[in-house]
């Protein structure tokens, strides 16, 4: 199985954009699609997103106007922008691999808070 | 509607007996290849989630016999034959027929 290791900034402010990046260790990048996931207490888990090796993305549509999922093939890394966020992006944000319709491997999770 | 809704929400469970969780989706995931992409997942207090179960009843590599899954359509269920102290943590259904979406997850604990 892959390994997944993610990070980015963990304390925002509202209407600042969040950034988080995840790498992968012991697999290939052309094998799946690569999907953020995130997990609050009021919403539990709810899929953002995903990108495939050339760079095709799938959104989930709540939130497709904020976010934006990019991949650098050169370094196995790929990335999350939300834009604009609120108390409500506050969650713990995951990097997945998704194969074949699943999600399979999962990063560590790094919580984002949004709090002036 | 790819709404996935489980229950019980709440799972107490003693040791050494059968556990069992329902998950029930808005709309059929069947897809168009034949497959049904329903999967279980288990997260242990404090660690990220673990796939347990794939496409309904494949159980995940090094996953003890005692989980089993099954079902078809719109109707699944997650069984533990024999409840161990390891198992507990939260359990969801997700679905990936089109996109992904989750339930709400059901927590076991031991009584």
């Amino acid at each position: 199985q892959v390994q997944l290791q993610q990070w980015g900034a963990g304390l925002l402010k509202p209407s600042e954009t969040l950034s988080l990046t995840c790498a992968l260790y012991g697999g290939s990048f052309g094998d799946y699609y690569w999907s953020w996931i995130r997990q609050s207490p009021g919403m539990g888990l709810e899929w953002i997103g995903e990108i495939d090796h050339s760079g095709t993305t799938n959104y989930n549509p709540s939130l497709r106007s904020r976010v934006t999922i990019s991949v650098d093939r050169s370094k196995n890394q790929f990335s999350l922008k939300v834009n604009s966020v609120t108390a409500a992006d506050t969650a713990v944000y995951f990097c997945a691999s998704s194969p074949n319709f699943a999600v399979d491997s999962w990063g560590q999770g790094t919580l984002v808070t949004v709090s002036s | 509607d790819f709404l996935m809704s489980q229950s019980p929400l709440s799972l107490p469970v003693t040791l050494g007996q059968p556990a069992s969780i329902s998950c029930k989706s808005g709309q059929s995931l069947v897809y168009s290849d034949g497959h049904t992409y329903l999967h279980w997942l288990q997260q242990r207090p404090g660690q990220s989630p673990r796939r347990l179960i794939y496409r309904v009843s494949k159980r995940e590599s090094g996953v003890p016999d005692r989980f089993s899954g099954s079902g078809s359509g719109t109707n699944f269920t997650l069984k533990i034959s024999r409840v161990e102290a390891e198992d507990v943590g939260v359990y969801y259904c997700m679905q990936g027929t089109r996109l992904y979406t989750f339930g709400q997850g059901t927590k076991l604990e031991i009584k």
